[in-house]
């Protein structure tokens, strides 16, 4: 079955402590992988789309990077304006279709 | 321009109400989706717009109904909703549906309350 797992489910951190967010990601055909922020009650925004192992992206404080089985999200020195939801979502083909596939987020609370 | 929105911000309705959900986008984008989020949960697809023509409806009950007037807007349709549809509802776009353009941008949301 297509599975998309995001952990840890929440996080906290003090301000300035690094740390990493995992996706793993169990899907025929992975076409792409997706990271999104996402603060309480408004919609997500778009962070990455990386598509082959091996690749990594930045910007800013973060930093994404995907393996073939996973992604992770590094948040270094990470200040409390850092504090959301943090999604990853998975491309696949599927049905006939290209579709995205969301994990179930980890939501980061980062304290001054 | 990266912005979607979407009207309106709030919308509490009756079980026997008609209502309904706007979306906009003016990037050129030929994608639109709508997803349904509930509390503490992921976004779920709901319908998929491609050039304006439905391509994806993820076994959606008929009481939403999508409608995609224009390329730049987005419409979804409320009609005898139930107390469980309350959520979150999220309007985005992309460039089209094929693998390097699939970068989605959302609006705002709509929160739905069924009363």
């Amino acid at each position: 079955e297509d599975q998309v797992t995001q952990s840890p489910e929440a996080l906290r951190l003090q301000e300035g402590e690094s740390s990493s967010l995992n996706c793993s990601y169990t899907v025929s055909g992975l076409r792409g992988l997706f990271w999104y922020r996402q603060d309480p009650g408004k919609g997500p925004e778009f962070l990455f789309t990386l598509y082959s192992a091996g690749e990594e992206k930045e910007k800013e404080r973060l930093k994404a990077t995907l393996t073939k089985k996973e992604s992770f999200l590094h948040i270094t020195a990470p200040k409390p304006e850092d504090s959301a939801t943090y999604l990853c979502a998975v491309l696949m083909f599927s049905g006939g279709y290209n579709k995205l596939i969301f994990g179930a987020g980890t939501r980061l609370a980062v304290h001054p | 321009d990266t912005e979607v929105t979407q009207t309106p911000k709030h919308l509490v309705m009756g079980m026997t109400n008609k209502k309904s959900l706007k979306c906009e986008q003016h990037m050129g984008h030929r994608a639109m989706y709508w997803y349904k989020q509930k509390a503490k949960k992921p976004p779920e697809l709901m319908f998929v717009y491609s050039y304006e023509k439905l391509s994806i409806n993820e076994s959606v009950p008929s009481r939403f109904s999508p409608e995609c007037p224009n390329s730049s807007l987005l419409n979804l349709h409320l009609h005898a909703l139930q107390p469980e549809d309350s959520a979150l509802y999220l309007c985005a776009s992309s460039q089209a549906v094929v693998v390097d353009s699939y970068e989605q941008y959302f609006g705002p949301g709509t929160r739905l309350t069924v009363t």
